[in-house]
């Protein structure tokens, strides 16, 4: 089974620069691009990254994605503490045939 | 504005369904697929499946097969997930989705509460 690994937790000071690892497991998913959610308490999540680097309209480019082989980062610069919140990573997995989640990383801006 | 609006919050017991909808506005339905992802409380997401508005096709994750059955009337532009055989573990957060990309959900309803209780 396919898994994406997040570390738990992160956190950071208003005005630094914080990035939260995304690894995965195998083949089936690491050769797809990566998505970044941002889900700010009791709201539904909000694509902020998608296709490893790409930026919807309305994200700030404070916020930034990448990816090399079958690790992905988002890094956020200029912490915010509006930023504090739960952020995922997801990509298509061609096994599952569907959208595999991240376990997820609660962002502390201290 | 591209919106997806969800039905209210659930109560069922054990054993029973429930069926979300999930009407979608302010682009062509038949376009994109809609996803249904679910977030059990203090918990990470959780795909359950898709389904192809245009065809009406769908697949599901494997964890919700047959138990889980997306719909579509393309008449008022909205989308059903029903999940039967309910228990305790089912109580979550529903949200369904539109897709950018193949993977990437951009726009997301704001979530129903479904709530299995004896």
């Amino acid at each position: 089974q396919s898994v994406l690994t997040q570390p738990p937790s992160a956190s950071g000071t208003p005005g630094q620069r914080v990035t939260i690892s995304c690894s995965a497991s195998s083949s089936n998913i690491g050769s797809n691009t990566i998505n970044w959610y941002q889900q700010l308490p009791g709201t539904a999540p909000k694509l902020l990254i998608y296709s490893n680097t790409q930026r919807p309209s309305g994200v700030p480019d404070r916020f930034s994605g990448s990816k090399s082989g079958t690790s992905a980062s988002l890094a956020i610069s200029g912490l915010q503490s509006e930023d504090e919140a739960d952020y995922y990573c997801g990509t298509w997995d061609n096994s599952l045939n569907g959208v595999l989640f991240g376990g997820g990383t609660r962002l502390t801006v201290l | 504005q591209v919106q997806l609006v969800q039905s209210g919050a659930e109560v069922k017991k054990p054993g029973a369904s429930v069926k979300v909808s999930c009407k979608a506005s302010g682009y062509t339905f038949t376009s994109y697929y809609i996803h249904w992802v679910r977030q059990a409380p203090g918990q990470g997401l959780e795909w359950m499946g898709r389904i192809n508005p245009n065809s009406g096709g769908s697949n599901y994750a494997q964890t919700f097969q047959g138990r889980v059955t997306m719909t579509r009337d393309t008449s008022i532009d909205t989308a059903y997930m029903e999940l039967s055989r309910l228990t305790s573990d089912d109580t979550a957060m529903y949200y369904c989705a539109r897709p950018y990309t193949t993977s990437s959900l951009h726009v997301w309803g704001q979530g129903t509460t479904v709530t299995v209780s004896s």
